[in-house]
């Protein structure tokens, strides 16, 4: 069954650096998600993302993010100042299409260390 | 607005026990309703799913959850644990399947021997 891809498993940053989070979604989905887990906490919305925009986003995904699709396969999320906060878990979310009632496929996720 | 609330951080069932797990939902418009399962050091996998038409919906593992729009809960049921069922629940409320989706704060389901 195909899956979603993220790369790297554990990234470990200084605070202040720019970090991008690597995610290949299923080859023919459409929409593309990002969502944070900080240790402890819930699973949060970050950004949608369609046709090569933004099409819905959180309080959480403030000027510091941004996301992009760079090629036809890899979804990205940079951060661009990191912050201890932004320590979490992230995960990537493909869809093929909203119109479908299909589940959205969450990727293993990349662990954010903060230092 | 959408919001989930799991009742019960843990839950701890012995094998072959019946494995309920809470989860109530706030919705403004009709709810999408999900139930993902993360295993440790995974990501979360999709157990069943609520959109439209019957309320009952069987998914993965022997798991079922029924959608009662009165409670306005999606309880998560099974008829008997086993040791690989151990793993963190997270029951998810969205408008759309396509739409963000909105968690609980996730039942750690622990089974012992």
């Amino acid at each position: 069954e195909p899956e979603v891809t993220q790369t790297p498993s554990h990234q470990v940053t200084q605070m202040g650096q720019e970090v991008i989070l690597r995610c290949v979604p299923i080859s023919n989905h459409l929409y593309f998600y990002w969502y944070r887990q900080i240790l402890g906490q819930k699973v949060e919305f970050l950004v949608s993302f369609y046709n090569n925009e933004i099409s819905e986003k959180s309080e959480i995904f403030d000027d510091q993010f941004s996301v992009e699709r760079p090629d036809g396969s890899n979804f990205t999320l940079k951060i661009r100042s990191t912050k201890l906060e932004d320590s979490a878990m992230y995960f990537c979310a493909s869809i093929r299409d909203r119109g479908l009632n299909q589940p959205q496929h969450f990727g293993d996720g990349t662990r954010l260390s903060i230092l | 607005a959408q919001s989930v609330t799991q009742l019960g951080s843990h839950v701890s069932v012995s094998e072959g026990a019946l494995v309920l797990l809470r989860c109530n939902y706030s919705s403004s418009v009709p709810p999408y309703l999900f139930w993902y399962v993360q295993y440790p050091n995974q990501g979360l996998q999709l157990l069943l799913k609520y959109t439209t038409g019957a309320t009952l919906v069987k998914g993965i593992n022997g798991f079922e959850a029924e959608f009662k729009k009165s409670e306005t809960s999606f309880h998560l049921t099974k008829p008997s644990a086993h040791m690989s069922d151990a793993a963190e629940y997270f029951c998810a409320v969205s408008s759309n399947s396509g739409y963000a989706l909105n968690f609980g704060k996730g039942t750690s389901l622990l089974v012992t021997p």
